[in-house]
C-alpha cells in the first residue's frame, strides 16, 4: 500500500525555538494532507488540512501563526511549530489520501513525531 | 455531523482471551468504516476496513462487520496475544472529508 513518511520521529527543542516536521508521500502524489495532534490518552485532533499550492485550512482553535503549514509540492507537506513552548509538547501525526485510489478509501499515516519542548 | 463512539478503556485481558471493542457511528450517507491500530510510540496503521453494509473486514485475526441496522462496527478477535497491546481507533470516512475518529481504546494483554 501507499506509504507516508514523517520525519523526524522524535525531537527535543528549547522553549522559544522553532521546529519543522516533514510529511512525505513516497509512492503517490497527495494534493491534500492532514495534520493531527494527539494528546496523552486522547484521540486525534485534526489541526489543519494542507492543500498543495494554496493556504492550509485550519480547524477552529488552532493558531495559524503558531503552526505554519507549507505544502509546496505534491509529495511534501511541512508543519513548523514556531516559538515552541512546553505546552506544545505532543505527538504530531500527518496523513494523506491517494487521490488515484477509489472513493472512500483509507488514509495513510506517517509514523508520527514526538515533540518535547524543554 | 459525523461521529464515532467507542468504548472507553483500558481493556485488560489475559493472553488467549476473546476481545470485543465496541464502536458505533453516526453519519450521513453511506460511510466507509475503519479500524486503526497504534502501537506505543508509533503512528497509526490501518488494521481493517469495510466499505458497505454487511461487509466483514479482517486482518491478523481481527474481524469487524459493518452493521448498518445497528450503525456498529465492533472489533473482535478470538484469542489475543501480548503483542496486540495497543490503542485501537474506530473511524469513518464519508465523502471527501477527512476521517472522523473515535477516542481510541487501549488494549492491555498480559501473559
Amino acid at each position: 500500500g501507499a506509504v507516508v513518511s514523517q520525519h523526524p520521529s522524535r525531537v527535543i527543542c528549547k522553549s522559544g525555538t522553532s521546529v519543522k516536521i516533514e510529511c512525505r508521500s513516497l509512492d503517490f502524489q497527495a494534493t491534500t494532507m492532514f495534520w493531527y495532534r494527539q494528546f496523552p490518552k486522547k484521540s486525534l485532533m485534526l489541526m489543519a488540512t494542507s492543500n498543495e499550492g494554496s493556504k492550509a485550512t485550519y480547524e477552529q482553535g488552532v493558531e495559524k501563526d503558531k503552526f505554519l503549514i507549507n505544502h509546496a509540492s505534491l509529495t511534501l507537506s511541512t508543519l513548523t511549530v514556531t516559538s515552541a513552548h512546553p505546552e506544545d509538547s505532543s505527538f504530531y501525526i500527518c496523513s494523506a489520501r491517494d487521490p488515484g485510489a477509489t472513493l472512500n478509501t483509507e488514509a495513510f499515516f506517517g509514523q508520527g513525531t514526538r515533540l518535547t519542548v524543554v | 455531523g459525523n461521529s464515532v463512539t467507542q468504548m472507553e478503556g483500558p481493556v485488560t485481558l489475559s493472553e488467549e482471551a476473546f476481545l470485543t471493542i465496541n464502536c458505533t457511528y453516526t453519519a450521513t450517507g453511506y460511510p466507509s468504516l475503519f479500524w486503526y491500530v497504534q502501537y506505543p510510540g508509533e503512528g497509526l496503521q490501518l488494521l481493517l476496513k469495510a466499505t458497505k453494509a454487511d461487509d466483514k473486514g479482517s486482518n491478523k485475526g481481527f474481524e469487524a462487520t459493518y452493521r448498518k441496522e445497528t450503525t456498529s462496527f465492533h472489533l473482535e478477535k478470538g484469542s489475543v496475544q501480548v503483542s496486540d497491546s495497543a490503542v485501537y481507533f474506530c473511524a469513518l470516512f464519508s465523502g471527501y472529508s477527512t476521517l472522523t475518529f473515535g477516542k481510541g481504546t487501549m488494549l492491555l494483554v498480559s501473559p
